[in-house]
């Protein structure tokens, strides 16, 4: 079967450094996305990898090892704004977006 | 403003109504989705439609009904549903079905059935 695994909840310090790990294991890989989620509001597009390294976007970074099925997004001088859930998303060999169930991101002053 | 649109934001139904459910997307894409996303589960994609065609219907119960009209309209129709379809469902459009496109989320409808 196909499997998105991401810790279920991760608090951090604002003005810190956070990882919030992905780890897949799907039928096939054309890319992986990071979502953000704000409580009651949209998915909003944040990162997209396909090739194994790191993506820099600003506060946010997103690393990708295909042969280790895993990813990160890292998040740099965390704001409160930045307390949301984070969704990992594979696209499989069919095109289709395999989702996480995310990770609650909880930034405390 | 993500140029999605979704109407109603909420909708209490009970187990023998009707309803619809409206999206539409401003961006020029082609193609268009149904997600349901319940609380503490990832995101369930129910239906794909790419260039008007249904691409995807991920096993999906008939009392969800899928239409796309054009490009810019999806709509997806409900009829005696469960107390378990009781979700948020959203819509997303992109580009095309594909390679690097992003999705572009609505903010979707908040689902009660009673």
């Amino acid at each position: 079967g196909q499997n998105i695994d991401q810790p279920t909840e991760m608090t951090a310090t604002e003005g810190a450094i956070v990882q919030i790990n992905c780890t897949y294991q799907t039928s096939g890989f054309n890319g992986l996305f990071w979502y953000q989620q704000h409580a009651g509001e949209a998915p909003t597009f944040l990162s997209y990898n396909v090739l194994d390294g790191l993506e820099e976007k600003g506060r946010f970074s997103s690393f990708l090892s295909r042969s280790k099925g895993y990813s990160y997004l890292l998040l740099k001088e965390l704001q409160m704004k930045d307390s949301a859930s984070y969704l990992c998303a594979v696209r499989d060999s069919n095109y289709q977006l395999i989702w996480g169930a995310g990770t609650k991101l909880i930034i405390k002053p | 403003e993500t140029g999605v649109t979704q109407t109603p934001r909420h909708l209490v139904m009970g187990m023998t109504n009707k309803k619809s459910l409206k999206c539409e997307q401003h961006l020029g894409h082609n193609a268009m989705y149904w997600y349901k996303q319940s609380a503490k589960k990832p995101l369930e994609l129910m239906f794909v439609y790419n260039f008007k065609e249904q691409t995807e219907n991920n096993s999906v119960p008939s009392r969800f009904s899928p239409e796309c009209p054009n490009s810019s309209h999806l709509f997806l129709h409900l009829h005696t549903l469960q107390p378990e379809d009781s979700a948020l469902y959203l819509c997303a459009s992109s580009q095309e079905v594909g390679d690097s496109y992003e999705q572009y989320f609505g903010p979707g409808t908040r689902l009660t059935v009673t």
